[in-house]
């Protein structure tokens, strides 16, 4: 069964404007991590944010935040001031089990193509 | 500091041959993941080494293997390859930590013909 969930094939934003990619997820683990990467078409994944599903607050980096409702299991990527080295694929993850466990298996979601239009 | 390194970039190779990925992880981390990418089945996860030791293995058939080397590089091999081995072949290192981030390499894209 399909863990992570991007519902958005494809979004089109405009330069300057901010943009929500949706992430929903299953676990019945009470310990886990979240994570968003992007991939440009060079292939490269490129770490964006995390969010551990204890932390209290929701994560932020620069640009990217990282809005999490743990009851409905949802974790969106919010970019704020799009730009146009902003288009890329956007990948939701998930890692299940204990926050310095052992662990390191990443699960993701088929990803959400984002172009920033000028 | 250096980021993950793989190599080669591009591989292209023939049914039945096989095939040998490198990756240098990031100096200090000791973990060190294989995904692969395609189009129809996204990224999955192949296995994940730590001290030379595999620890995690994903659903693969056992074509696929890797090792780690003592300075924490890992190789990836593919053997008696199929057509549907084409993909995006991506390795992560971590140092560990509460956050366990993975950072990528930029993968080798390998296409079998």
């Amino acid at each position: 069964a399909q863990k992570i969930t991007q519902t958005q094939p494809g979004m089109f934003v405009q330069e300057k404007e901010a943009v929500t990619l949706d992430c929903t997820y299953d676990t019945s683990d009470p310990s886990y991590g979240l994570f968003w990467y992007k991939q440009p078409s060079s292939g490269e994944m490129i770490f964006l944010i995390y969010q551990g599903s204890y932390d209290q607050q929701n994560a932020t980096e620069g640009r990217y935040s990282l809005n999490f409702q743990k009851a409905r299991k949802s974790a969106n990527l919010v970019i704020s001031a799009s730009q146009l080295g902003d288009s890329a694929m956007y990948f939701c993850a998930m890692r299940e089990g204990p926050y310095a466990g052992n662990n390191r298996k990443l699960i993701w979601g088929l990803g959400t193509s984002l172009a920033v239009n000028p | 500091k250096a980021g993950v390194t793989q190599t080669p970039r591009y591989l292209i190779k023939t049914r039945g041959q096989q095939v040998t990925l490198s990756c240098s992880p990031i100096s200090g981390h000791r973990s060190v993941s294989w995904y692969q990418q395609t189009p129809g089945q996204g990224l999955q996860f192949l296995f994940e080494y730590f001290s030379e030791t595999q620890r995690n293995k994903g659903n693969f058939p056992g074509r696929f293997s890797g090792r780690q080397f003592s300075n924490s590089r890992s190789e990836m091999n593919v053997s008696t390859l199929e057509l549907g081995d084409s993909a995006l072949y991506l390795c992560a290192s971590s140092v560990g930590g509460t956050k366990n981030i993975q950072y990528f390499g930029a993968g080798t894209r390998l296409s079998v013909l």
